[in-house]
């Protein structure tokens, strides 16, 4: 079984400091892939970062970054340079092969000017 | 990038009719495409995964009498909601992934927002 966990169901940051959303989890699988998505008001689903769980080095791209500790299962989002556009839902989700996607709660994000 | 779409985007029908949610993935090929339901304000919640030519793959606790899926081509899959009833008014997400080698990526489509009377 996968269970997906994040503890802040909000969060707020400053336009352009930095923010770090936390999220934990448990998988049985021995190959799984792990992601943040964004969902802003517009409901649309978009992928923000992905990680495999083999690769040791941490995923980054542009602005964003995780911090990936696999014994102790976490997967934290860090947002750097905050910008408005950023206000969104975020999920973190387990993936495995077969591509079965398991959904954290959800952390909103607002971003002060 | 890859793009998949939704039809409708909205859909209001009455109690005891049946409504069909299409999802098509517009620039490439997918062999899995997942279907899940978002109440207001939770998560995305997988109901099921459907494989082209197969019978789709139910998570526990969703009626598979109850939501029909189909998955007829490797750029199309349908979800019929049966003998609707106000309860099951959500929104519901369909996402694919590419038959491309070694993809672990999905993309979403923009969601339907179905209203049960």
């Amino acid at each position: 079984a996968q269970t997906v966990t994040q503890s802040q169901p909000e969060m707020s940051v400053q336009e352009a400091e930095t923010v770090t959303l936390s999220c934990t989890y448990d998988t049985s699988e021995s190959d799984y892939y792990l992601f943040w998505y964004k969902q802003p008001p517009s409901r649309q689903m978009i992928l923000v970062i992905r990680q495999e769980a083999y690769k040791q080095q941490n995923a980054t791209e542009n602005r964003f970054s995780v911090n990936f500790q696999k014994a102790a299962k976490s997967f934290s989002l860090k947002i750097s340079d905050s910008q408005l556009g950023d206000a969104a839902m975020y999920f973190c989700a387990t993936g495995n092969q077969g591509g079965k996607l398991i959904f954290g709660q959800g952390t909103e994000l607002s971003v002060k000017p | 990038g890859a793009v998949v779409s939704q039809h409708p985007s909205r859909v209001i029908c009455k109690s005891g009719t049946s409504v069909k949610i299409e999802c098509r993935s517009l620039d490439f090929q997918a062999t899995t495409m997942f279907w899940y339901r978002q109440f207001p304000k939770q998560s995305l919640m997988l109901m099921a995964t459907s494989n082209e030519g197969s019978k789709a793959t139910y998570e526990q606790g969703v009626e598979k009498d109850k939501f029909l899926i189909n998955h007829a081509s490797l750029t199309l899959s349908t979800l019929t909601v049966t003998s609707a009833h106000p309860e099951d008014s959500s929104f519901y997400i369909c996402s694919a992934r590419p038959r491309t080698s070694g993809s672990k990526t999905q993309y979403f489509g923009p969601g339907t927002r179905l209203l049960v009377l």
